[in-house]
């Protein structure tokens, strides 16, 4: 399968923990995005890089959030001290670059804290 | 903050029918739009997309029509199966310095009753 993975594929923890997702983008994409989709509603968009550079951030991801992809290919996000308000799905999409650049999801991280 | 939402607009209709979804977007500056089709526990899945200079774009089954005067979009699907039945969610990309960022509408759900 050639798709956007991410891993894992669901996560419960406690409020205060750490918690860190992978998202691996398609090979040949070198845009790759972060949403957040909570309980009825649309994915709201975190992050996005092109290659290894964070070109723009969410007002919705605050100081407890950060996004890495350090070479250019997969990407980290990494939820410090975790609330109950951060229990969503996390999306990872990835799309070449180019104009509208169609973006392909992932199949999302179910964060549940407790 | 938006208001919490859980009553998306619903859609019901019987196999063999044609569907029509629709969306208002936001953003008098977007200049890229997409459908995506989300099924329960998994990602968004691309459907189909238009450009701002175009009116109309016809897929397999599935014609996106964009008024820009009125800032809608719609999504016609033709002859609905019940493999249609999922979440419907219009996005749009503003372009420029939020190139990368894809805003979501509501979502509307489709059910499909053979």
């Amino acid at each position: 399968d050639t798709g956007v993975s991410q891993d894992p594929r669901h996560k419960i923890t406690k409020r205060g923990q750490n918690v860190t997702f992978r998202c691996d983008p398609i090979s040949e994409h070198n845009r790759l995005y972060w949403y957040r989709q909570t309980l009825g509603q649309g994915p709201e968009f975190l992050t996005y890089f092109q290659n290894e550079a964070q070109l723009e951030k969410s007002r919705l991801l605050s100081d407890r959030f950060s996004a890495e992809r350090p070479k250019g290919s997969f990407s980290t996000l990494e939820i410090q001290r975790t609330e109950q308000g951060d229990s969503a799905m996390y999306l990872c999409a990835s799309s070449s670059v180019g104009f509208g650049g169609e973006q392909f999801f992932g199949p999302g991280t179910r964060l549940t804290v407790l | 903050g938006e208001s919490v939402g859980l009553h998306l607009p619903t859609l019901s209709v019987q196999e063999g029918d044609n569907s029509i979804i629709n969306c208002a977007y936001s953003n008098s500056a977007s200049d890229y739009f997409i459908w995506y089709k989300q099924e329960s526990g998994k990602g968004p899945q691309f459907i189909i997309d238009i450009r701002s200079n175009m009116d109309k774009r016809q897929g397999q089954r599935v014609t996106v029509l964009l008024n820009k005067t009125v800032k809608h979009l719609s999504l016609q699907i033709a002859a609905t199966q019940p493999g249609d039945s999922a979440v419907y969610f219009c996005a749009e990309n503003a372009g420029g310095t939020s190139y990368g960022k894809l805003t979501f509408g509501q979502g509307t759900i489709l059910t499909v009753h053979p």
